[in-house]
């Protein structure tokens, strides 16, 4: 259980279009979906969480107008970068806390987009 | 905001040996402390986790110990494998549906 699945899972674009990343929890209800950057050899960066029905919460230096997050459902959270640029290339994750967990805190990540901006 | 620390960045060690790898946070009010492995290319695993009222939780060959006073954690894996060569992060959280802070990263590897 607990599955949470990303498509696609490679993008390559130019620079100046934008992308969407979806992000769904396959075998449960999130309300709330995080979004997660990763440069080679770094950390997870959260970017930002997504509340469904609701505006996301964007982390200091995120800027909102070029990462756009919809929560459209409870199962589906979509990251659209915005006139991509070569320095958006990085691993993009989501992860997702089941709704029925009673606020249990164990996040469950989907296997990640590698975005390519050329 | 809570800032999570973490040492060592890398770590080699024999196999069968121990691994030790330490993280210090800084909120008090982070009470869920998870640790992750993440192979190359591929999205984070739970390997295990703690909660401030459990000094110290333990799963097979790996366990976690967690001072709340001096707010360290700490993960350690014994016996090691060649398949337990991976990233891992450590992080915390002030719990519910609150963010989690991830740690920098140990990269371990375990020598055949």
């Amino acid at each position: 259980g607990a599955v949470v699945s990303q498509h696609p899972s490679r993008v390559i674009c130019k620079s100046g279009t934008s992308v969407k990343i979806e992000c769904r929890s396959l075998d449960f209800q999130a309300t709330t979906m995080f979004w997660y950057r990763q440069f080679p050899k770094q950390s997870l960066m959260l970017m930002a969480t997504s509340n469904e029905g609701s505006k996301a919460t964007y982390e200091q230096g995120v800027e909102k107008d070029k990462f756009l997050i919809n929560h459209a459902s409870l199962t589906l959270s979509t990251l659209t970068v915005t006139s991509a640029h070569p320095e958006d290339s990085s691993f993009y994750i989501c992860s997702a806390t089941p709704a029925a967990s009673g606020g249990s805190e164990t996040q469950y990540f989907g296997p990640g987009t590698r975005l390519l901006v050329l | 905001g809570e800032n999570v620390e973490q040492h060592p960045s890398t770590l080699s060690v024999q196999e069968g040996d121990s691994a030790v790898i330490k993280c210090t946070y800084s909120d008090s009010a982070s009470n869920y402390f998870p640790w992750y492995k993440q192979e190359l290319g591929k999205r984070p695993q739970l390997i295990i986790d703690i909660r401030s009222n459990v000094g110290e939780k333990k799963d097979q060959r790996i366990a976690v110990t967690l001072n709340k006073t001096a707010k360290h954690f700490s993960l350690h894996i014994t016996e090691t494998q060649p398949e337990d060569s991976a990233v891992y992060f450590c992080a915390a959280s002030s719990g519910g549906y609150q963010k989690v802070t991830f740690g920098t990263g140990t990269k371990l590897q375990v020598i055949p």
